[in-house]
Order: C-alpha cells, then structure tokens, then sequence
C-alpha cells in the first residue's frame, strides 16, 4: 500500500487560508468517506483534527474543514492562526490494507 | 481524561527483540480496538497493526507481518507490541492509539500516546 500524496510544504500569512490536499487511489481515499487528518507539532503526538472527510471532534476550531472529491481529500484552514503552524498527515481507510497515511504536509505561517 | 502512555523503546542490535507497552487510562479500555502506528525520525506517519476489543482479530502491516505480535491484557488496560528480528529500518518512534469502540464503524485514531523510541543498530 503506498503512501498518499500531499505537498511537501504549503504556506500562508495570519488570517490567510491554506488548503492541503491528500491524493489516493479508488481502493483508498475514492472508495470510502473515511478519510482523517492529523495535526503534530515538532516533538508532540499526532491530534485528529478532522474525521469521515469533514468532521471535526469537539474542541479543534471550525477554521479546520475538510472536503474530498474523487481520489483527493483537502483540508482547508481558515484565518490562518500561529499556532497551526505545524505538520498535517491525512489517513484513509483502505480495506484490506487496512489504513494508509499521507506523506505529510509543512504549514508554515509567514 | 483520556490517556496513553507508552513505554519499553531503547536500543537494539539487529536481529533483536522488544516489547513496547500501552497503558490506558480513563475509558474503558476493553471496549475499544487499538493500533500502532510508527515515525521514522524525520518521516511521515506509518500504521502498524491493530487489535480488536478482545483480542481475537489483529491485522498488520506487510512490513512487519510474521515479525511482530500485538496483544493486550484488557484486566490491566494494557496494550503490547512484541517486536522480534528487528532491523536498522524498524528504528522509529512508536504510537499506541486508540480505534472503534468494538461493534462500532470509527475509522480514525484518537487520542495517541506521547510515544515511545525504537532504535535498532550495532
């Protein structure tokens, strides 16, 4: 099972919107509504900050968002604070396999 | 609260053997299927292997099947990773995370322990 897609790095300025996206196959990301992103910061345990695509757990901001069309699932942060400066994996449900992370994204706030 | 905390990482010769530990704490443990899931130093997030709520169904990796065992002891709300033959490229920080409540479709991990690091070299 390889690992999905995202870009290596994305950044924005405070207040700005960045949109990270997670690129799989249809027996991964395209084939279930099951897809989860993690924030973790340098150092810490991963935090699930969005699940089934969109959701979001109680307590994480609803700056966070997240969307999936075809094979791609985004995750998109709003208003664009400090303290999400952080590292974002995305994580889809794969059947078999039976869960695949993404490669992880940098978000840099300028 | 919900807790984990990880511990039994440290240093290994290749070939080696460990066994990581999970204790849980604040829910109820024997309810809930459990994973680990590992980060070489300086990667990306790997899932490992997960275990349902009693114990009878596990499912792991290609990269680790037949080399390691995950157990639980649900009376001390304890999670095991039994990781034999190891290899220079099993060096990693690893996870325990919580899953489903057993019966129940979650398909995501939350919360996870601080972690716990694996090295193995000579």
């Amino acid at each position: 099972q390889s690992a999905l897609t995202q870009p290596r790095s994305v950044s924005g300025s405070p207040g700005q919107s960045v949109t990270i996206s997670c690129t799989g196959t249809s027996s991964d990301v395209g084939g279930y509504n099951y897809v989860s992103w993690y924030q973790q910061h340098p150092g810490k345990a991963p935090k699930l900050m969005i699940y089934d695509v969109s959701k979001r757990p109680s307590g994480v901001p609803d700056r966070f968002s997240g969307s999936k069309s075809g094979n791609t699932a985004s995750l998109t942060i709003s208003g664009l604070q400090a303290e999400d400066e952080a590292d974002y994996y995305c994580c889809s449900y794969a059947g078999s396999s039976p869960f695949v992370f993404g490669t992880g994204t940098k978000v840099t706030v300028l | 609260e919900v807790q984990l905390v990880e511990s039994g990482g440290g240093l290994v010769q290749p070939g080696g053997s460990l066994r990581l530990s999970c204790a849980a704490s604040g829910f109820t443990f024997s309810s809930y299927w459990m994973h680990w899931v590992r980060q070489a130093p300086g990667k990306g997030l790997v899932w490992v292997s997960r275990l349902n709520s009693d114990g009878s169904t596990t499912n792991y990796a290609d990269s680790v099947k037949g080399r390691f065992t995950i157990s639980r002891d649900n009376a001390k709300n304890t999670l095991y990773l039994q990781m034999n033959s190891l290899r220079a490229e099993d060096t990693a920080v690893y996870y325990c995370a919580r899953g489903a409540v057993q019966g129940v479709v979650m398909r995501w991990f939350d919360p996870w322990g601080q972690g716990t690091l694996v090295t193995v070299s000579s």
